[in-house]
């Protein structure tokens, strides 16, 4: 089945400590990008990547970092997560941004305490 | 800066009546818009795609229009089920820069049996 996964769907933690949140797709996509969702704002793009080895900042990127070693991989990692980066956070993929659908992982909601 | 309105916030209506969701997008430059379905507490389900020199797309019970030129789109969701029940998501793929997707902050539609 073609899908986004993400793991883990459900994370509570504390300030400070580095956590990495993963995001896997099985379609052979070229693009990829991670999303927060927080009420009242919306859906905010926070980083991604045109191809493995290339990835740029989104509208949100202070606090995070992502890497694209696999074409198929690009997680997204807190290296010192505080409150708040408490959010839904959402990993999306398409064959190439332009005029391509994206397709949405399953959600990670993330407790910084 | 692209930004996406969707009007009403809000929705409630009887089981059976057709409904229309607005999408109002502020910058043409766009590949394409997407509208999804996003359930309580899930991921997003893609609905419909529509790229930029189209008009209009259809799913089942689903009809999207575009008007480009004038910045808008519809959801048209034809003899409404309890089972539509959920928050839409209206998108939009801006051209230039990271080509991410702009979101509306939704409508939350309710349909009651």
């Amino acid at each position: 089945e073609a899908q986004v996964t993400q793991n883990p769907r459900y994370l509570i933690t504390v300030t400070g400590k580095k956590l990495t949140v993963t995001c896997s797709q099985n379609m052979n996509h070229e693009y990829m990008s991670w999303y927060r969702q927080d009420p009242g704002l919306g859906l905010r793009q926070i980083y991604y990547s045109m191809n493995v080895e290339v990835t740029d900042k989104g509208d949100v990127p202070e606090g995070y970092k992502v890497s694209r070693k696999e074409k198929r991989n690009f997680p997204l990692i807190l290296e010192s997560p505080s409150p708040n980066q408490t959010s839904l956070y959402f990993c999306a993929s398409s064959f190439g941004a332009s005029y391509n659908e994206q397709f949405f992982g399953p959600g990670t909601r993330l407790t910084v305490l | 800066k692209q930004e996406v309105t969707q009007i009403p916030a809000a929705l409630s209506v009887p089981e059976g009546e057709n409904l229309v969701l607005n999408c109002s997008f502020t910058d043409s430059a766009i590949y394409n818009l997407q509208w999804f379905r996003q359930d309580p507490g899930k991921g997003l389900t893609s609905l419909l795609l529509i790229q930029s020199s189209q008009r209009e797309q259809t799913s089942g019970r689903l009809n999207a229009s575009l008007d480009k030129s004038s910045g808008r789109s519809t959801l048209y969701i034809a003899a409404s089920q309890p089972g539509d029940s959920a928050t839409y998501l209206c998108a939009v793929l801006s051209q230039g820069g990271s080509e991410k997707l702009v979101f509306g902050k939704g409508t939350k539609l309710t349909v009651n049996p």
